[in-house]
């Protein structure tokens, strides 16, 4: 059972470069979420897709964009990035945006913006 | 309206002592209240969860009670164990909402010393 797959699990960048997170889960949900986690401020909600082919903002949206690429793949993107980036990011999934089902989270990936 | 309030940021408790770890939020139309717990270097794990209705829901050594009235939850680790050591963070969620997203609290780190 692989459930959310996130990659790369590391990566450091310059400021300005471009980079994409890319996220995948195999337990056929509906809705996705990109967090972002910092010291003492939790997990924000970066952007959701409540289903393939929607997407919309959340908590914290400038500075990044998002595809849905299909059911199953939900990625990240930083166009220029910024050392205000500096995070680590979750990508997260869920049955249906409107269930009771938990959401499932992957193991993160670590990024640092010099 | 949206936030959620956590506390203590860290905690630190021997083993066999009970971890208490205490929310609280602002927006009435809550009506979803989970537990997460991570490890270092993982994402967020569904611990427990409660909905409104009840003023306690135990599973195993974890407890969460409700106090709708004072708009505060807790979470009650009993007997705990170094294996408890993670961070824990407590949400909420507006399922009437337009996107029923889950606002996390901020975190509590808790180390069960041996």
């Amino acid at each position: 059972n692989a459930g959310v797959t996130q990659t790369p699990k590391f990566q450091v960048l310059k400021t300005g470069q471009s980079m994409t997170l890319q996220c995948a889960q195999d337990m056929n949900h509906n809705s996705m979420y990109w967090y972002r986690q910092d010291p003492g401020m939790g997990l924000r909600l970066i952007y959701y897709s409540a289903s393939e082919g929607t997407t919309d903002k959340g908590e914290v949206p400038n500075g990044y964009n998002v595809s849905r690429l299909n059911k199953r793949e939900f990625s990240l993107r930083l166009e220029s990035a910024a050392p205000s980036q500096t995070s680590v990011y979750f990508c997260a999934s869920r049955k249906e945006i409107y269930s009771n089902q938990p959401q499932h989270f992957g193991d993160g990936t670590r990024l640092s913006i010099l | 309206q949206q936030q959620v309030k956590q506390s203590p940021q860290s905690l630190i408790v021997q083993k066999g002592g009970i971890s208490i770890i205490n929310c609280a939020y602002e927006n009435t139309a809550f009506d979803y209240f989970p537990w997460y717990q991570q490890f270092p270097g993982k994402g967020p794990a569904l611990l427990i969860a409660i909905r409104p209705d009840v003023s306690e829901k135990k599973e195993g050594r974890f407890t969460i009670s409700f106090n709708k009235s004072a708009k505060q939850f807790s979470l009650h680790i009993m007997d705990s164990q170094p294996g408890d050591s993670a961070t824990y963070f407590c949400a909420a969620r507006n399922y009437g909402g337009a996107t029923n997203k889950l606002i996390f609290g901020t975190g509590t780190l808790l180390a069960v010393q041996p």
